[in-house]
């Protein structure tokens, strides 16, 4: 069974560009989340989605960042502008519902360097 | 405020040593606590998961208990081997069927050969 695929797996780009992340989850997972993870911290929640729906984006910073899943499968994650502080690894996990019985999967991430 | 602490943040041991990682929350009313390991500029992979209503779970060399009264998780390794070297983050579920993970920050083992 393939695992969470993510693409690019590094982006390097200035300051103030625009940026996007693409999640494929696990084939059956209805529950999709985007989360973001600093250099020596554990990563941190951004937004979950429930098939094709955004059911927490407290932690999104809207004024930027903005995120769609079309169809309730694939997702993109996307920064506009870009800035310093966003240099991250942006992580894409997936599980087959919400709520207590199910695990979390994580993909391999995209690390982003904002220059 | 619900957290998540993994104390040390780095540790090294020799190869066949047996180890505890340990893990604390601050809130006894959690939902489920599961331990990941991340290789460098890698994601996470999920090592166990353990629900509120468990005490323990295994798989392989791996064991990890839950003591909710004390706020405390541990990860045991039996036999530790070279390859077991990576970050090990614990996440705590305190929103149940939200499933938002509070998380670590992280310990860094080192399994010397």
């Amino acid at each position: 069974e393939a695992g969470v695929v993510q693409s690019p797996r590094y982006k390097i780009i200035e300051k103030k560009q625009p940026v996007a992340f693409w999640c494929n989850p696990i084939s059956g997972h209805n529950t999709l989340y985007w989360y973001l993870q600093n250099l020596g911290q554990g990563p941190e929640l951004l937004i979950r989605y429930e098939n094709e729906e955004a059911v927490d984006d407290s932690q999104l910073p809207k004024d930027r960042f903005s995120a769609e899943r079309l169809k309730g499968v694939d997702s993109t994650l996307k920064i506009q502008p870009a800035e310093l502080g966003d240099s991250a690894v942006y992580l894409c996990a997936s599980s087959l519902g919400a709520g207590t019985p199910y695990e979390q999967y994580f993909g391999p991430g995209t690390r982003l360097t904002v220059t | 405020k619900q957290e998540v602490t993994q104390i040390p943040a780095a540790l090294s041991v020799p190869e066949g040593e047996n180890l505890v990682l340990n893990c604390s929350f601050t809130d006894s009313a959690i939902y489920n606590l599961q331990w990941f390991r991340q290789d460098p500029g890698k994601g996470l992979t999920s090592l166990l998961l353990i629900q509120s209503s468990q005490r323990e779970q295994t798989s392989g060399r791996l064991n990890a208990s839950l003591d909710k009264s004390s706020g405390r998780s541990t990860l045991y390794i039996a036999a530790s081997q070279p390859g077991d070297s990576a970050t090990y983050l614990c996440a705590a579920n305190y929103t149940g069927a939200n499933s938002k993970l509070t998380f670590g920050k992280g310990i860094t083992l080192s399994v010397r050969p």
